[in-house]
């Protein structure tokens, strides 16, 4: 099946840096939304992209849907402790139908 | 808070119980689906319901069986699980139109003995 290739699996870094995530796939989808899930939660969505070439913010967070509609980054600028967790990217078709990444583990040292 | 309700929040059966998983959400949306997530893997889709009628069935086996009873319940209806069910089940919603963003609850963590 379709498959979107996200990383980094896992990233370690300190509190205050920026982190930088992405997501690529062979296909073309219509929408890219990023999730992110905490332990014993559901995933909870971030940003949703719609057009290609399209840059959304929400606070600290930044995402862009790629030119060619395959592939998204999420930028976390000034990360905080709250910012640990499993972030999701994932595709939709317009079939109902999401495609998740494998996710990124983010652990911030203090 | 997440305006997907699902209860119970955690759930232990054996392999010949019947239980059942309940979703509600209150936000108007006229999709609602089914996901399971196995231990540091994304969810995996299991059933799409729009406008209460089954539209996807993603070849789940028949212990699991869905239901949809109004616009704002999704009910999942486990039987002879095996150990291997055991996972995280997440209920999500949406508006019904192409492309619009998934609201996910909090999930029932099921445990199969």
């Amino acid at each position: 099946g379709q498959q979107l290739n996200q990383s980094p699996q896992s990233m370690f870094i300190q509190e205050g840096e920026d982190v930088s995530m992405n997501c690529t796939s062979s296909s073309i989808f219509n929408t890219w939304l990023w999730y992110k899930q905490d332990p014993g939660e559901g995933p909870v969505l971030l940003i949703a992209l719609y057009k290609a070439g399209e840059l959304t913010s929400n606070g600290r967070l930044t995402a862009q849907f790629g030119i060619t509609r395959k592939d998204s980054f999420l930028n976390i600028s000034a990360s905080i402790p709250s910012d640990v967790g499993i972030y999701f990217c994932a595709g939709d078709q317009g079939a109902q139908k999401l495609v998740f990444g494998q996710g990124t583990r983010l652990t911030i040292n203090p | 808070d997440t305006e997907v309700t699902q209860t119970p929040k955690h759930l232990v059966m054996g392999m010949t119980n019947k239980k059942s998983l309940k979703c509600e959400q209150h936000m108007g949306h006229r999709a609602m689906y089914w996901y399971k997530q196995k231990a540091k893997k994304p969810p995996e889709l299991m059933f799409v319901y729009s406008y209460e009628k089954l539209s996807i069935n993603e070849s789940v086996p028949s212990r699991f069986s869905p239901e949809c009873p109004n616009s704002s319940l999704l009910n999942l209806h486990l039987h002879a699980l095996q150990p291997e069910d055991s996972a995280l089940y997440l209920c999500a919603s949406s508006q019904a139109q192409r492309n619009s963003p998934l609201h996910f609850g909090n999930g029932t963590r099921l445990t199969v003995t």
